[in-house]
């Protein structure tokens, strides 16, 4: 079965700008958990979707937000891009929650410029 | 403080080697631990999961143990290949309804020929 695609793969933003990541789950998986990789911090939870609600939040600002839709695909948006928001931003997706069975996807490396 | 800790921070092995990776947790109430392996640029892996009752589980060359009373766990590498090179990193999930999931910041493996 597919696995959990992230699109795009890489992107290239300026300071400023905003971005929209993409996030499609395995077929029937439900929860849906976003990510930020660095080299300094190691990964770090941003957020958990789980059928359209988002039902977990990380430390982030109020810039990182995200969705989810009714076929479970889910986005993320940066608003006013940092220089420190370059990074790789992973999802993985889940039947029911990140506790049980998750998958990750490749990721969307972010470079901010 | 982060409730993960790994170590060696980084290792340098040699091809034909065996290493043993570690990961000490605090998080509690415990559901499961998991292996995962990162190849550079890529989404994480997983290797093995284990929960409570496990103590020990392989994956190929790779044997995962876990002793919950300490609450630590070991990832051992047989026969290492050029192809282990990569990041593992420890996850440790705690029981719902906590549904974050608290990362290792990972051990970097390189192997020499």
């Amino acid at each position: 079965k597919a696995g959990v695609t992230q699109t795009p793969r890489y992107l290239i933003k300026t300071r400023g700008q905003q971005v929209t990541l993409s996030c499609s789950p395995i077929s029937g998986h439900r929860s849906v958990s976003w990510y930020q990789q660095t080299p300094g911090q190691g990964l770090q939870f941003l957020f958990e979707y789980f059928s359209e609600t988002q039902r977990n939040k990380g430390n982030f600002p109020g810039r990182f937000s995200g969705r989810q839709f009714s076929n479970s695909r889910s986005e993320m948006n940066v608003s006013t891009l940092e220089l420190g928001d370059s990074a790789l931003y992973l999802c993985a997706s889940s039947l029911t929650g990140p506790n049980y069975g998750y998958t990750f996807g490749s990721g969307t490396r972010l470079t901010v410029v | 403080k982060n409730q993960v800790e790994q170590s060696p921070q980084s290792l340098i092995i040699l091809e034909g080697k065996n290493c043993t990776l570690q990961c000490n947790y605090t998080v509690s109430p415990f559901s499961n631990l998991r292996w995962y392996k990162q190849d550079t640029g890529r989404g994480p892996v997983s290797l093995t999961i284990m929960t409570f009752s496990e103590n020990t589980k392989s994956n190929g060359r790779y044997t995962a143990t876990l002793d919950a009373d300490t609450k630590q766990s070991s990832l051992h590498i047989t026969a290492s290949q050029l192809s282990d090179s990569a990041s593992y990193i420890c996850v440790v999930s705690a029981l719902p309804p906590d549904y974050k999931l608290s990362f290792g910041a990972g051990t970097t493996v390189t192997v020499r020929a």
